[in-house]
């Protein structure tokens, strides 16, 4: 079965310098989530998606934008990276709204 | 608001002993979901578990086996015979029901570091 797929699998920025990850949801998923896992820590939510509408926001900085498109991929724009950004970004997605079961592999993004 | 609590950072044991991993939730809703996740050192998040709060029957799955106890807010996992390939961080986490126009993000616990030794 289609999972979901996140491209890139691992990027190394330069502080100050800007990342777009992106999300592919599993096919007739019209929802996807966004989470933000630093070393060491659980995995903390920052924005989802219903429908190409923002639904929910949670501690995702200003620097952060996100978006969905028509076809339903999301995709998470980080600018002025700082070292703190540095964590695995792991994807989601659901049918309605519905709560995630399946992550997409991660990207790990490294700031140095 | 709702709360994952998994109070063990770590657990060790050795190889074929059984170990539960415990699980404490705190929510205001009488419709939610729980969940566990296993991530191994490679790092991705693998979905072991989903069950709904008006599902409390324990379910078992190979040597892994859930006890869902709403009285008590708890749900445990147990990994029976264990194996070195079992040690990973393993995540709870809850979703509540939806509300508006909300969807139905996860909440994690901060996790339990399962280390089995040969």
């Amino acid at each position: 079965a289609a999972g979901v797929i996140q491209s890139p699998r691992h990027l190394i920025k330069e502080k100050r310098e800007t990342a777009t990850l992106k999300c592919y949801p599993i096919p007739r998923h019209d929802t996807v989530y966004w989470y933000q896992q630093g070393p060491g820590q659980d995995p903390q939510f920052l924005i989802s998606f219903y429908e190409k509408m923002q639904s929910d926001k949670g501690s995702i900085p200003d620097r952060f934008s996100a978006q969905q498109f028509s076809d339903y991929h999301s995709e998470l724009n980080m600018s002025s990276l700082e070292l703190g950004d540095s964590a695995l970004y792991f994807c989601a997605s659901s049918e309605d709204r519905g709560p995630p079961s399946s992550f997409g592999p991660g990207t790990r993004l490294t700031v140095l | 608001a709702q709360k994952v609590t998994q109070a063990q950072t770590e657990i060790s044991v050795v190889e074929k002993e059984d170990v539960t991993l415990d699980c404490v939730y705190e929510t205001r809703d009488t419709t939610y979901y729980l969940f566990w996740y296993k991530q191994p050192p490679s790092g991705e998040l693998v979905f072991l578990i989903r069950r709904n709060s008006f599902d409390e029957q324990n379910e078992i799955s190979g040597r892994y086996s859930w006890n869902f106890q709403k009285s008590t807010s708890s749900f445990n996992f147990t990994i029976t015979a264990s194996q070195v390939v079992d040690s990973a961080v393993y995540f709870c986490a809850l979703s509540e029901a939806l509300r508006g126009g909300a969807t139905n993000k996860l909440i994690f616990g901060t996790g339990t570091l399962l280390a089995v030794q040969p």
